[in-house]
Protein backbone atom coordinates (compact mmCIF):
# COMPACT_ATOMS: atom_id res chain seq x y z
CA UNK A 1 0.00 0.00 0.00
CA UNK A 2 1.29 3.37 -0.99
CA UNK A 3 2.18 5.45 2.04
CA UNK A 4 3.50 8.75 2.63
CA UNK A 5 5.05 9.42 6.48
CA UNK A 6 5.71 12.80 8.21
CA UNK A 7 7.51 13.86 11.05
CA UNK A 8 7.71 15.74 13.17
CA UNK A 9 3.53 16.17 13.39
CA UNK A 10 4.56 19.56 14.86
CA UNK A 11 7.11 21.53 16.13
CA UNK A 12 7.86 24.75 17.61
CA UNK A 13 10.88 27.11 16.80
CA UNK A 14 12.48 30.00 17.59
CA UNK A 15 12.44 33.12 14.16
CA UNK A 16 16.06 33.22 12.73
CA UNK A 17 16.57 29.13 13.81
CA UNK A 18 16.53 26.30 11.21
CA UNK A 19 14.60 23.07 11.03
CA UNK A 20 13.99 20.26 9.24
CA UNK A 21 11.19 18.07 8.20
CA UNK A 22 10.89 14.45 7.13
CA UNK A 23 9.52 12.31 4.37
CA UNK A 24 9.46 8.71 4.27
CA UNK A 25 7.39 7.30 1.41
CA UNK A 26 6.55 3.59 0.03
CA UNK A 27 4.95 5.06 -3.27
CA UNK A 28 6.34 2.74 -6.47
CA UNK A 29 6.83 3.48 -9.08
CA UNK A 30 7.87 6.81 -8.11
CA UNK A 31 7.27 9.49 -10.21
CA UNK A 32 8.15 12.80 -8.40
CA UNK A 33 7.48 14.59 -5.10
CA UNK A 34 5.90 17.73 -4.53
CA UNK A 35 5.86 19.86 -0.49
CA UNK A 36 3.13 22.36 -0.13
CA UNK A 37 2.99 25.11 2.69
CA UNK A 38 -0.45 25.24 3.92
CA UNK A 39 -2.01 28.47 6.01
CA UNK A 40 -4.71 28.24 8.51
CA UNK A 41 -7.82 28.47 6.59
CA UNK A 42 -6.57 28.59 3.15
CA UNK A 43 -5.43 26.05 0.86
CA UNK A 44 -1.90 24.63 0.54
CA UNK A 45 0.73 26.37 -2.24
CA UNK A 46 3.07 24.17 -4.04
CA UNK A 47 6.85 24.80 -2.85
CA UNK A 48 8.78 22.62 -4.45
CA UNK A 49 8.76 19.29 -6.93
CA UNK A 50 11.08 16.92 -7.57
CA UNK A 51 11.50 14.00 -10.11
CA UNK A 52 13.45 10.80 -9.45
CA UNK A 53 16.58 12.11 -11.06
CA UNK A 54 16.90 15.82 -9.12
CA UNK A 55 18.35 15.55 -5.25
CA UNK A 56 17.78 18.74 -3.84
CA UNK A 57 15.54 22.36 -5.06
CA UNK A 58 15.37 25.51 -3.43
CA UNK A 59 12.26 28.23 -3.25
CA UNK A 60 13.46 31.17 -1.56
CA UNK A 61 14.67 30.01 2.15
CA UNK A 62 13.00 26.34 1.48
CA UNK A 63 15.39 23.84 0.35
CA UNK A 64 13.99 20.54 -0.30
CA UNK A 65 16.09 16.85 -0.71
CA UNK A 66 15.42 13.55 -2.14
CA UNK A 67 16.82 10.39 -1.90
CA UNK A 68 14.97 8.43 -4.23
CA UNK A 69 17.05 5.23 -3.06
CA UNK A 70 16.09 5.27 0.11
CA UNK A 71 12.67 6.79 -0.52
CA UNK A 72 13.08 9.62 1.79
CA UNK A 73 12.59 13.76 1.46
CA UNK A 74 13.12 16.46 3.50
CA UNK A 75 12.33 20.44 3.35
CA UNK A 76 14.72 22.45 5.31
CA UNK A 77 13.96 25.94 6.43
CA UNK A 78 16.67 28.70 7.05
CA UNK A 79 16.40 31.35 9.18
CA UNK A 80 12.81 30.79 9.72
CA UNK A 81 10.50 34.15 9.97
CA UNK A 82 6.66 34.39 11.62
CA UNK A 83 5.32 34.26 8.21
CA UNK A 84 6.52 30.48 8.18
CA UNK A 85 3.92 28.64 10.52
CA UNK A 86 1.71 26.56 8.44
CA UNK A 87 1.90 23.14 7.82
CA UNK A 88 3.87 21.41 5.24
CA UNK A 89 2.72 18.52 3.22
CA UNK A 90 4.56 16.23 1.65
CA UNK A 91 2.70 14.26 -1.18
CA UNK A 92 4.46 11.83 -3.86
CA UNK A 93 3.14 10.68 -6.98
CA UNK A 94 3.16 7.50 -8.30
CA UNK A 95 2.72 6.27 -11.86
CA UNK A 96 -0.10 4.13 -12.66
CA UNK A 97 -1.77 3.16 -16.08
CA UNK A 98 -4.62 6.22 -16.68
CA UNK A 99 -1.65 8.73 -15.00
CA UNK A 100 -0.25 9.79 -11.77
CA UNK A 101 -1.52 8.33 -8.18
CA UNK A 102 -1.29 11.38 -5.43
CA UNK A 103 -0.67 10.28 -2.03
CA UNK A 104 -0.78 13.13 0.71
CA UNK A 105 1.07 12.79 4.22
CA UNK A 106 -0.88 13.88 7.19
CA UNK A 107 1.52 17.19 7.20
CA UNK A 108 3.57 18.85 10.29
CA UNK A 109 2.34 21.78 11.36
CA UNK A 110 5.10 24.41 12.19
CA UNK A 111 4.66 27.31 15.10
CA UNK A 112 7.49 29.76 14.92
CA UNK A 113 7.61 31.90 17.77
CA UNK A 114 9.19 35.45 18.34
CA UNK B 1 -4.33 34.04 -4.84
CA UNK B 2 -3.84 31.29 -6.85
CA UNK B 3 -6.60 31.72 -9.44
CA UNK B 4 -8.91 29.06 -7.79
CA UNK B 5 -11.64 30.25 -6.05
CA UNK B 6 -14.65 29.20 -3.73
CA UNK B 7 -17.58 29.69 -2.61
CA UNK B 8 -18.70 30.29 0.34
CA UNK B 9 -16.34 30.03 2.52
CA UNK B 10 -17.70 28.71 5.70
CA UNK B 11 -21.03 26.68 5.58
CA UNK B 12 -23.26 25.23 8.05
CA UNK B 13 -25.68 22.90 7.73
CA UNK B 14 -28.31 20.75 9.19
CA UNK B 15 -28.31 16.82 8.24
CA UNK B 16 -31.75 17.39 6.34
CA UNK B 17 -30.58 20.36 4.46
CA UNK B 18 -29.73 20.57 0.70
CA UNK B 19 -26.86 22.89 -0.36
CA UNK B 20 -23.80 23.42 -2.81
CA UNK B 21 -19.51 24.08 -3.04
CA UNK B 22 -18.83 25.83 -6.21
CA UNK B 23 -15.32 26.23 -7.37
CA UNK B 24 -14.01 28.26 -10.35
CA UNK B 25 -10.39 28.29 -11.93
CA UNK B 26 -8.78 30.89 -14.07
CA UNK B 27 -6.16 29.46 -15.24
CA UNK B 28 -7.62 27.75 -18.43
CA UNK B 29 -6.56 24.15 -16.67
CA UNK B 30 -7.95 21.26 -17.80
CA UNK B 31 -8.62 18.94 -14.63
CA UNK B 32 -9.96 19.96 -11.38
CA UNK B 33 -10.80 17.73 -7.92
CA UNK B 34 -12.40 17.81 -4.88
CA UNK B 35 -10.67 17.14 -1.82
CA UNK B 36 -11.74 16.09 1.58
CA UNK B 37 -9.24 17.52 4.61
CA UNK B 38 -10.41 16.22 8.25
CA UNK B 39 -8.49 17.61 11.22
CA UNK B 40 -5.25 15.55 11.94
CA UNK B 41 -5.92 13.63 8.87
CA UNK B 42 -4.09 13.54 4.77
CA UNK B 43 -6.00 15.10 2.71
CA UNK B 44 -8.18 12.84 1.04
CA UNK B 45 -9.06 13.04 -2.75
CA UNK B 46 -12.88 12.51 -3.41
CA UNK B 47 -13.41 13.43 -7.30
CA UNK B 48 -11.86 14.06 -10.32
CA UNK B 49 -12.83 15.55 -13.65
CA UNK B 50 -10.98 16.19 -16.98
CA UNK B 51 -12.51 18.14 -19.69
CA UNK B 52 -15.33 17.93 -17.86
CA UNK B 53 -15.46 14.26 -17.71
CA UNK B 54 -15.07 12.37 -14.35
CA UNK B 55 -12.33 10.21 -14.38
CA UNK B 56 -11.97 9.11 -10.78
CA UNK B 57 -14.75 8.40 -7.59
CA UNK B 58 -12.87 7.48 -4.70
CA UNK B 59 -15.30 5.23 -3.34
CA UNK B 60 -17.16 8.76 -1.99
CA UNK B 61 -20.43 8.52 -0.14
CA UNK B 62 -23.90 8.94 -3.01
CA UNK B 63 -24.40 12.02 -0.53
CA UNK B 64 -22.13 13.75 -2.39
CA UNK B 65 -22.90 14.63 -5.53
CA UNK B 66 -20.27 16.49 -8.31
CA UNK B 67 -20.63 18.56 -11.33
CA UNK B 68 -18.24 19.73 -13.93
CA UNK B 69 -20.75 21.71 -16.65
CA UNK B 70 -17.76 23.15 -18.29
CA UNK B 71 -13.54 23.30 -17.72
CA UNK B 72 -13.19 26.79 -15.45
CA UNK B 73 -16.30 25.28 -12.98
CA UNK B 74 -16.94 22.43 -10.83
CA UNK B 75 -19.95 22.15 -7.97
CA UNK B 76 -20.20 19.67 -5.01
CA UNK B 77 -23.36 19.41 -4.40
CA UNK B 78 -24.52 17.74 -0.25
CA UNK B 79 -27.55 16.72 0.35
CA UNK B 80 -28.48 14.60 4.18
CA UNK B 81 -24.82 15.01 5.63
CA UNK B 82 -23.70 13.51 8.37
CA UNK B 83 -21.83 14.92 11.40
CA UNK B 84 -18.74 13.28 10.62
CA UNK B 85 -18.55 14.77 7.18
CA UNK B 86 -17.47 17.87 8.54
CA UNK B 87 -14.71 19.29 7.42
CA UNK B 88 -12.41 21.63 4.81
CA UNK B 89 -13.25 20.92 1.26
CA UNK B 90 -10.50 21.99 -0.94
CA UNK B 91 -10.85 22.32 -4.94
CA UNK B 92 -7.80 22.19 -6.90
CA UNK B 93 -6.93 22.24 -10.54
CA UNK B 94 -4.41 21.37 -12.94
CA UNK B 95 -3.21 21.78 -16.35
CA UNK B 96 -3.64 18.28 -16.86
CA UNK B 97 -4.33 14.81 -15.11
CA UNK B 98 -0.68 15.51 -13.55
CA UNK B 99 0.63 13.57 -15.95
CA UNK B 100 4.42 13.96 -14.14
CA UNK B 101 5.83 16.43 -15.70
CA UNK B 102 7.55 18.33 -13.71
CA UNK B 103 6.68 21.72 -14.12
CA UNK B 104 2.56 20.83 -13.71
CA UNK B 105 1.44 20.99 -10.61
CA UNK B 106 -1.80 21.63 -8.78
CA UNK B 107 -3.62 24.86 -8.10
CA UNK B 108 -5.69 25.11 -4.63
CA UNK B 109 -8.76 27.05 -3.58
CA UNK B 110 -8.83 28.55 -0.25
CA UNK B 111 -11.23 25.68 0.52
CA UNK B 112 -14.67 26.03 2.02
CA UNK B 113 -15.10 25.12 6.00
CA UNK B 114 -17.96 22.77 6.00
CA UNK B 115 -19.64 22.51 9.31
CA UNK B 116 -22.72 19.86 9.72
CA UNK B 117 -25.28 19.63 12.88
Amino acid sequence: KNQVEQSPQSLIILEGKNCTLQCNYTVSPFSNLRWYKQDTGRGPVSLTIMTFSENTKSNGRYTATLDADTKQSSLHITASQLSDSASYICVVSGIKAAGNKLTFGGGTRVLVKP
Amino acid sequence: ETGVTQTPRHLVMGMTNKKSLKCEQHLGHNAMYWYKQSAKKPLELMFVYSLEERVENNSVPSRFSPECPNSSHLFLHLHTLQPEDSALYLCASSQDLLAGVSADTQYFGPGTRLTVL
